[in-house]
C-alpha cells in the first residue's frame, strides 16, 4: 500500500487566517481524497482531487473555503481559508487504489 | 445515496470475550464495505474489506466480518478480545472501491475490561 505523509501534523491558528495542508504519497496515484474529522466525530468527505481536473466537492463544502490543488500524481494540498473555531478538526488525505483507500496520519488543526 | 449505521457508540467487553461490532449499510449498487480502526491520536488503519466473492472476509489482528446482503449488514467480530484492541472502529461504504469517496458510520468505541 502507498505510504502517505502530511504536513503539518498539527497547528494552532488564529481565526481569520488560512492554513495549507500538504499530502505527499510515495507512489503515483490517480485518486486522492480529503476528509474532515471533527472532535469526537466520524469522518466526512470534503472533496475528491484528481490530477489534471478541478476538485469535486461534497455537499456543504465549497471551493472558496477549502481550495484544493493537485499538481501531480503524488501531491495535493488543502487550504482551510478564513478559519473560525468551527474549523478545528483533524484533516486527513487518502489515496484510492483499486478496491480500497489508505489514509495519511492527519493534520490536527485548532483555531483560536 | 449511501449510508452506514453503526449500532452502539460504545461497546464494552471483557478481555478474552467475543467482540461484535454491528454495521448496517444502504447502497443503490453492490457496495464495497470496509472496517477501519483508529487508535488514540493515530490515523486510520484498514482492518478488512469486502468487494466481491466470499462473504466472510478475514482481516488483520484476528478480526473478520461477514457480508450479508439480505440483512444489509457487515458486522465485525473477533473471537477473543485483547487489551490492545481498545480503539475506535469505523465501518464505511463505497460504491466504487478506491475510486469513490467513503461514507463512514459514526464509529464504535471498543472498551476492553481486564
Amino acid at each position: 500500500s502507498a505510504v502517505i505523509s502530511q504536513k503539518p501534523s498539527r497547528d494552532i491558528c488564529q481565526r481569520g487566517t488560512s492554513l495549507t495542508i500538504q499530502c505527499q504519497v510515495d507512489s503515483q496515484v490517480t485518486m486522492m481524497f480529503w476528509y474532515r474529522q471533527q472532535p469526537g466525530q466520524s469522518l466526512t468527505l470534503i472533496a475528491t482531487a484528481n490530477q489534471g481536473s478541478e476538485a469535486t466537492y461534497e455537499s456543504g463544502f465549497v471551493i472558496d473555503k477549502f481550495p484544493i490543488s493537485r499538481p501531480n500524481l503524488t501531491f495535493s494540498t488543502l487550504t482551510v481559508s478564513n478559519m473560525s473555531p468551527e474549523d478545528s478538526s483533524i484533516y486527513l488525505c487518502s489515496v484510492g487504489e483499486t478496491s480500497e483507500q489508505y489514509f495519511g496520519p492527519g493534520t490536527r488543526l485548532t483555531v483560536t | 445515496a449511501q449510508s452506514v449505521t453503526q449500532l452502539g457508540s460504545h461497546v464494552s467487553v471483557s478481555e478474552g470475550a467475543l467482540v461484535l461490532l454491528r454495521c448496517n449499510y444502504s447502497s443503490s449498487v453492490p457496495p464495497y464495505l470496509f472496517w477501519y480502526v483508529q487508535y488514540p491520536n493515530q490515523g486510520l488503519q484498514l482492518l478488512l474489506k469486502y468487494t466481491t466473492g466470499a462473504t466472510l472476509v478475514k482481516g488483520i489482528n484476528g478480526f473478520e466480518a461477514e457480508f450479508k446482503k439480505s440483512e444489509t449488514s457487515f458486522h465485525l467480530t473477533k473471537p477473543s478480545a485483547h487489551m490492545s484492541d481498545a480503539a475506535e472502529y469505523f465501518c464505511a461504504v463505497s460504491e466504487g472501491g478506491g475510486a469513490d469517496g467513503l461514507t463512514f458510520g459514526k464509529g464504535t468505541h471498543l472498551i476492553i475490561q481486564p
